[in-house]
C-alpha cells in the first residue's frame, strides 16, 4: 500500500487562475480531509469529505471547493487564486472502520506557488 | 475558538540530554491531543496520542488540563529525533476523524 498519495507534487500558477489537486486515500479509508500549510506554519483544515459529502470545514472562503469520488479519492479546487494562496496542500485520509480517536494518515503534499 | 501554542520554533539539545517540548491548547472541553513529527524529506505522521497512553520511541506526553498543557518529553534524546514536531488538538469524537488544529510546530535539532 503506497499510502495516501497526491498530484501533482508542484504547481505554478498565476493570480486569477483556477487550479485542481488530487487525492487518493489510504487502501481501506473512506474519509478525505484538506490542510493548507504556509511556510513556518502549521497545516490549517480546509475540509472534509465522507460519503461524497463535505462533512466539516474550516474558515476558507468559497473560492476553496472540493469533491468526492465513488472510490473515495477526492480533488481540492481553488478559483481566482490569490498570491496567498502560495502554500503546501495536505491530504489527510481516516476511516475504514468507524471509532473514537481515528488516525489521520497524511500525504507529501502538493506545493503551490501563485505568481 | 480551539487554539495549539508552541512557543518555541526552534529546540537544540545534546545526544543523551532529556528534552521537553512545550504545547499549550485553549478549547471548552475535554479535546482529543496528539503530536505528529515529520522527518526530513518525509510526511507528517503521528508519533503519539494522549488517549493511547502509551511511549513512542521513549517519547510520553501527559495531558495536564489544570494547565492545558500536553508537553512531549524524552529522557535521553538521540540524533535520530532531529525532526519538526506538531501538536495538535480536535473536538472528542465517536465516529469519523474530527478536524486538526495544529501549532506552528518546534524543529528539535539533537546535536552530538
Amino acid at each position: 500500500d503506497a499510502g495516501v498519495t497526491q498530484s501533482p507534487t508542484h504547481l505554478i500558477k498565476t493570480r486569477g487562475q483556477q487550479v485542481t489537486l488530487r487525492c487518493s486515500p489510504k487502501s481501506g479509508h473512506d474519509t478525505v480531509s484538506w490542510y493548507q500549510q504556509a511556510l513556518g506554519q502549521g497545516p490549517q483544515f480546509i475540509f472534509q469529505y465522507y460519503e461524497e459529502e463535505e462533512r466539516q470545514r474550516g474558515n476558507f472562503p468559497d473560492r476553496f471547493s472540493g469533491h468526492q469520488f465513488p472510490n473515495y479519492s477526492s480533488e481540492l479546487n481553488v478559483n481566482a487564486l490569490l498570491l496567498g494562496d502560495s502554500a503546501l496542500y495536505l491530504c489527510a485520509s481516516s476511516g475504514g472502520v468507524r471509532g473514537r480517536g481515528e488516525t489521520q494518515y497524511f500525504g507529501p503534499g502538493t506545493r503551490l506557488l501563485v505568481l | 475558538a480551539q487554539r495549539v501554542t508552541q512557543p518555541e520554533k526552534l529546540l537544540s539539545v545534546f545526544k543523551g540530554a532529556p528534552v521537553e517540548l512545550k504545547c499549550n491548547y485553549s478549547y471548552s472541553g475535554s479535546p482529543e491531543l496528539f503530536w505528529y513529527v515529520q522527518y526530513s524529506r518525509q510526511r507528517l505522521q503521528l508519533l503519539l496520542r494522549h488517549i493511547s497512553r502509551e511511549s513512542i520511541k521513549g517519547f510520553t506526553a501527559d495531558l495536564n488540563k489544570g494547565e492545558t498543557s500536553f508537553h512531549l518529553k524524552k529522557p535521553f534524546a538521540q540524533e535520530e529525533d532531529s525532526a519538526m514536531y506538531y501538536c495538535a488538538l480536535s473536538e472528542p469524537s465517536s465516529g469519523s476523524a474530527r478536524q486538526l488544529t495544529f501549532g506552528s510546530g518546534t524543529q528539535l535539532t539533537v546535536l552530538p
